[in-house]
């Protein structure tokens, strides 16, 4: 059964800083994984998606990155902005059951605050 | 439409009431989703659909919830007899192609369900 887990589970930190946050996935057998945005009483905004057989995925501030063999994935965001505060889940795709359309395991999520 | 549009948007119940959630998922996508989000974790799997077909239902809680799609569009969620422990938000989401490795779910805003 795939497990996945976020590390940390909150984080602050000041206007501009760069940033780490961190994924890790128990079964590498993954078609993707997907990293989200959860804005308060708000549903999921698609960030990246790194398909299983790509390394790294980049949009404006934001870098994901991806290891299957060692089941981690890092999203880097640069220069930090008020506006990036929400909190950030990342999801792997699996085919559990041998079934090929990839439902998602998420982890539980890094909340972000990023105080002016 | 432009997105994943879910009605209604808040719902409370009394426990005991039947209750149906609504998906409208975006126009021409193969794969729906519901995903179901307690209060501080991440989403997890209820079940899936191949458009009109059900084809794994492994994540739904007890035989209280039933989900169709029956033209392979708009999907509904109904949960009899709520529960309180039913109380969450419930999250659907969609997808072009019917295979995970193409599979980029978009997700809607969700229904927060309170059963008191």
């Amino acid at each position: 059964k795939q497990e996945v887990t976020q590390i940390p589970a909150a984080l602050s930190v000041p206007e501009g800083e760069n940033l780490v946050l961190n994924c890790s996935f128990t079964d590498s057998a993954i078609y993707n994984l997907q990293w989200f945005r959860q804005d308060p009483g708000k549903g999921l905004t698609s960030l990246l998606l790194i398909q299983s057989s790509q390394r790294e995925q980049t949009s404006g501030r934001l870098n994901a990155s991806l290891d299957k063999s060692s089941g981690r994935s890092t999203l880097y965001i640069a220069a930090s902005q008020p506006g990036d505060s929400a909190t950030y889940l990342c999801a792997a795709s699996s085919n559990a059951g041998g079934t090929s359309y990839g439902k998602l395991t998420f982890g539980q999520g890094t909340i972000l605050t990023v105080h002016p | 439409g432009a997105g994943v549009s879910q009605s209604p948007r808040y719902k409370v119940a009394k426990r005991g009431q039947d209750v149906a959630l609504r998906c409208d998922p975006i126009s021409g996508h193969v794969s729906l989703f519901w995903y179901q989000q307690a209060l501080g974790q991440g989403p997890e799997f209820l079940t899936y659909f191949q458009n009109e077909a059900q084809l794994d239902k492994s994540g739904l809680p007890s035989d209280r919830f039933f989900a169709e799609r029956p033209e392979g569009s708009v999907s509904t969620l109904k949960i009899q007899r709520t529960q309180q422990e039913d109380s969450a938000v419930y999250l659907c989401a969609s997808s072009f192609s019917g295979l995970a490795v193409y599979n980029e779910q978009f997700f809607g805003p969700g229904t927060r369900l309170t059963v008191l």
